[in-house]
This record gives structure tokens, C-alpha cells and sequence, in this order.
């Protein structure tokens, strides 16, 4: 079936180390992107891809970096630099061109939770 | 800078009554809004979409409603099940363009057996 993996759904990390979250999408979509989701609050992106090897930051960027080598993956790594990376992150992907099919369809995966010890 | 923001955080609704969830919205160039809802530990999930030449448009047991005079989105669910226990998103774009979409802080429903 084709849709989005996220992996791992729950991290553990220490202060001061790297984490790299795993998004794959065998949707054929061109878009992809990451929110941060906090507890009782909403979405808020992250970095996003329209194509491939081209990436932008999105509202939150500091602290993470992302990478989109290929169309199918758009990895995001939560990096010491992030003051407060305990948080539900979520990937999700589209089809890029405004005006085709329902351009605010994004579609998510099941969601990666990670905790700074 | 313009949101887009939701009058309630919570809603608890009897089973088998119509809920419904109000967003409210600054940006006046958004001309595309969307619906989302969110199972716990999972992520959001399409339900519906309006454009901004229309006022209302319905799904199965949804329909949502737009007042562009006052900025207002509402999502009407009729006839309340359990599963649809959730929190719910509004999101806005404008439909031509690269701007991102905007969510909304989201709504939780609580159906109440």
C-alpha cells in the first residue's frame, strides 16, 4: 500500500547528541515536510522539500537539518543545537503544483516521538 | 504576523448529537481551507476541503461552512460516533502559490457515550 514511514516512532536521546528521524514515501509525491508538534499545541513546520536536492526552512528550523537526495526520503536530524527537541514530529508529503487536486492534501505518517533524557 | 486560530480547545459532544468546531482566520488573502483531523499517537488525517468561492460543502456526516465576511470556518459533524474522538485541525493556503499551509492550535472532541 502506498503511503508515509516514519521510523523510529519513539527516541530516546541524551543532551548534546545528534538525532536522525527517517521519512519514506512511496506516494510518488514531490513534496515533503517535517512539523514539530508540542502537546496540546499545533503544527509547526519545520523545513520543507519541493524537489528533489532543494529544501527550505520552514517557521522552526533552527536547531534541526534536513537532506533530499532522493525523491522518496526526507530525512530530518535534530541536532544539540536544538534547545527543546522533546516533541512529536511529524513527516508529511504532497503533491507540489499549486492548483492540482486538492492542494492542501498532505498526507502524514504515523509520527516519530523522541525524549531528551 | 496573520494565524489562524480556533475559538475552543476542547468540545465534548453526547453521542449520536452534531458537534460542531468553530477556526477563525486573519489572513484575508487565504482562499483555500482544509479540515484535519487526529487520532491520538497518529498523524492528521484529510477530511475535507473548501475553496474560498464557496460558502459550504459537504461529505459524509461532514460539512463545513465558510464566512469570508467575518473570517470564520466551522466544521459541522452530524450524528456523533465514538471514533470520531479526536482533536481537529483547521489549516489555510492560498491556493496559487508557494505558501505553506497554516494550522490551526486544533480543537479536542470528547464523545461522550
Amino acid at each position: 500500500d502506498g503511503g508515509i514511514t516514519q521510523s523510529p516512532k519513539y527516541l530516546f536521546r541524551k543532551e548534546g547528541q545528534n538525532v536522525t528521524l527517517s521519512c519514506e514515501q512511496n506516494l510518488n509525491h514531490d513534496a515533503m515536510y517535517w512539523y514539530r508538534q508540542d502537546p496540546g499545541q499545533g503544527l509547526r513546520l519545520i523545513y520543507y522539500s519541493q524537489i528533489v536536492n532543494d529544501f527550505q526552512k520552514g517557521d522552526i528550523a533552527e536547531g534541526y537539518s534536513v537532506s533530499r537526495e532522493k525523491k522518496e526520503s526526507f530525512p530530518l536530524t535534530v541536532t544539540s543545537a536544538q534547545k527543546n527537541p522533546t516533541a512529536f514530529y511529524l513527516c508529511a508529503s504532497s503533491r507540489a503544483v499549486s492548483g492540482q487536486g486538492k492542494p492542501g492534501e498532505l498526507f502524514f505518517g504515523e509520527g516519530s516521538r523522541l525524549t531528551v533524557l | 504576523g496573520e494565524n489562524v486560530g480556533l475559538h475552543l480547545p476542547t468540545l465534548s459532544v453526547q453521542e449520536g448529537d452534531n458537534s460542531i468546531i468553530n477556526c477563525a482566520y486573519s489572513n484575508s488573502a487565504s482562499d483555500y481551507f482544509i479540515w484535519y483531523k487526529q487520532e491520538s499517537g497518529k498523524g492528521p488525517q484529510f477530511i475535507i476541503d473548501i475553496r474560498s468561492n464557496m460558502d459550504k460543502r459537504q461529505g459524509q456526516r461532514v460539512t463545513v461552512l465558510l464566512n469570508k465576511t467575518v473570517k470564520h470556518l466551522s466544521l459541522q459533524i452530524a450524528a456523533t460516533q465514538p471514533g470520531d474522538s479526536a482533536v481537529y485541525f483547521c489549516a489555510e493556503k492560498r491556493v496559487f502559490g508557494n505558501e505553506k499551509l497554516t494550522f490551526g492550535t486544533g480543537t479536542r472532541l470528547t464523545i461522550i457515550p
